[in-house]
């Protein structure tokens, strides 16, 4: 199975700062690489599909990086609302496997 | 708008089988892969397996062949996953997604699965 290296595991950001999540995994997944947002006690949520394509209603702010064995997920101005834990999660070989989270809250 | 509605929590006794759902609205059932992932505190999320409605095809992860059963029910657009076996290792949250393309686009609302003698 391909393994998705999550960093950080957590990390504390303040109001209005850039922030960026990586994966990498630990062989080439082509760009079938896709990043959820999940708040506490709720589903997860559709940011990112194909490493760089926003989902339908995603704020502007939210934005996908990467190629390869190497990703990001970057968000421009941390907005409260963006308090949450983030996975990545790849799909480009079966079966699918999800980095191990990202934890991020306000400083 | 695409929705899929979960079955409700479930409290199981050790051995015992679940059968959890997934009602889909919004959308072709029959077209589009439902995906099912486990999600442990501490365990993160797992991909369990899919199965295309119209077809009945599944494609299972091999940690979870023989505990976990998919089947669809295209007359009233509903899916469906069953647990077997059940041990404390089974007790999570279980989330029925709908994919498209290469992402799982759609999450349903999760069901508490816990087990416990």
């Amino acid at each position: 199975d391909i393994k998705m290296t999550q960093s950080p595991s957590s990390m504390y950001a303040s109001l209005g700062e850039r922030v960026t999540i990586t994966c990498k995994a630990s062989q080439d997944i082509k760009s079938y690489l896709s990043w959820y947002q999940q708040k506490p006690w709720k589903s997860p949520k559709t940011l990112i599909y194909y490493a760089t394509s926003l989902a339908d209603g995603v704020p502007s702010r939210f934005s996908g990086s990467g190629s390869g064995q190497d990703y990001s997920l970057t968000i421009s101005s941390l907005e409260s609302d963006d308090t949450a834990t983030y996975y990545c999660l790849q799909h480009g070989e079966s079966p699918p496997t999800f980095g191990a989270g990202t934890k991020l809250e306000l400083k | 708008q695409v929705q899929l509605q979960q079955s409700g929590a479930e409290l199981m006794k050790p051995g015992a089988s679940v059968k959890i759902s997934c009602k889909a609205t919004g959308y072709t059932f029959s077209s589009y892969w439902i995906e099912w992932v486990k999600q442990r505190p501490g365990h993160g999320l797992e991909w369990i397996g899919e199965i295309l409605p119209g077809s009945g095809s599944t494609n299972y992860n091999e940690k979870f062949k023989g505990k976990a059963t998919f089947t669809a029910d295209t007359s009233s657009n509903t899916a469906y996953m069953q647990l077997s076996s059940l041990t404390s290792e089974d007790s999570a949250v279980y989330y029925c997604a709908r994919a498209t393309g290469a992402w799982f686009a759609y999450w349903g609302q999760g069901t508490l699965v816990t087990v416990s003698a």
